[in-house]
């Protein structure tokens, strides 16, 4: 069945370190990516999407890549900041859109002072 | 400000006993969506809504109804809620699929116990 994991629960990175969050996905029609943050009591904030016609995208301090091959997401957060520290969940859809969006189970970011 | 704004935030209650968590959007979203977020297995799609009078269910949908009379309005209700619907719910709302967007805004989240 369809599934969208993460390699890692948790992740732990010292302050100004760059931080590599994996995603794993396994159907092959999911065409669109998208990553998303919780920090602590809040709702889920989108960081960052990517299409499947394109293999990496940039934002502020943010790169999201993407291997069809192997189907593997990941997000890439230059110089990490104490801001940082959330849960990061990858999502992917088949409809292009936020319709039916299937999400990771997360992957918990903490950065060291 | 644009907000999803959902209630209760929390909300202890007993078996059986009808309650209905509230959300509205004021951003003119037309896609609008509840999910229920527990530990170990992110966030599950419970109903969707496309627009006004449309809704779908999504992956969890056993134990849930949702109305969209209004377009800012989606209320979640469990007519009998029972202890396997503890969890913390999220609506949230998107500007549609004709805007080709996955972008959801998501209201604060509602922490809901069943005892």
């Amino acid at each position: 069945g369809e599934s969208v994991g993460l390699h890692l629960p948790t992740l732990s990175v010292q302050e100004g370190d760059n931080s590599i969050i994996n995603c794993a996905y396994s159907n092959s029609a999911s065409d669109y990516f998208i990553w998303y943050k919780q920090e602590s009591g809040k709702g889920p904030q989108f960081i960052i999407d990517i299409r499947s016609n394109m293999d990496k995208r940039q934002g502020q301090r943010v790169t999201v890549l993407l291997n069809k091959t192997v189907k593997h997401l990941s997000l890439q957060i230059a110089a990490t900041q104490p801001g940082d520290s959330a849960v990061y969940f990858c999502a992917e859809s088949h409809s292009g859109s936020a319709r039916q969006l299937t999400f990771g189970s997360g992957t918990q970011l903490t950065v060291l002072p | 400000e644009a907000q999803v704004t959902q209630n209760p935030r929390y909300l202890i209650t007993v078996t059986g006993k009808k309650l209905t968590v509230t959300c509205s959007q004021n951003m003119n979203h037309e896609y609008m969506s509840w999910y229920r977020q527990d530990p170990g297995l992110g966030l599950r799609q419970i109903y969707y809504s496309m627009n006004v009078e449309v809704t779908d269910k999504g992956d969890v949908p056993e134990g849930y109804k949702v109305s969209r009379k209004e377009k800012r309005n989606f209320p979640l209700i469990l007519e009998s809620p029972s202890p396997n619907q503890t969890s913390l719910y999220f609506c949230a709302s998107s500007l549609g699929v004709a805007a080709n967007t996955g972008e959801l805004f998501f209201g604060e989240g509602s922490r809901l116990t069943v005892l």
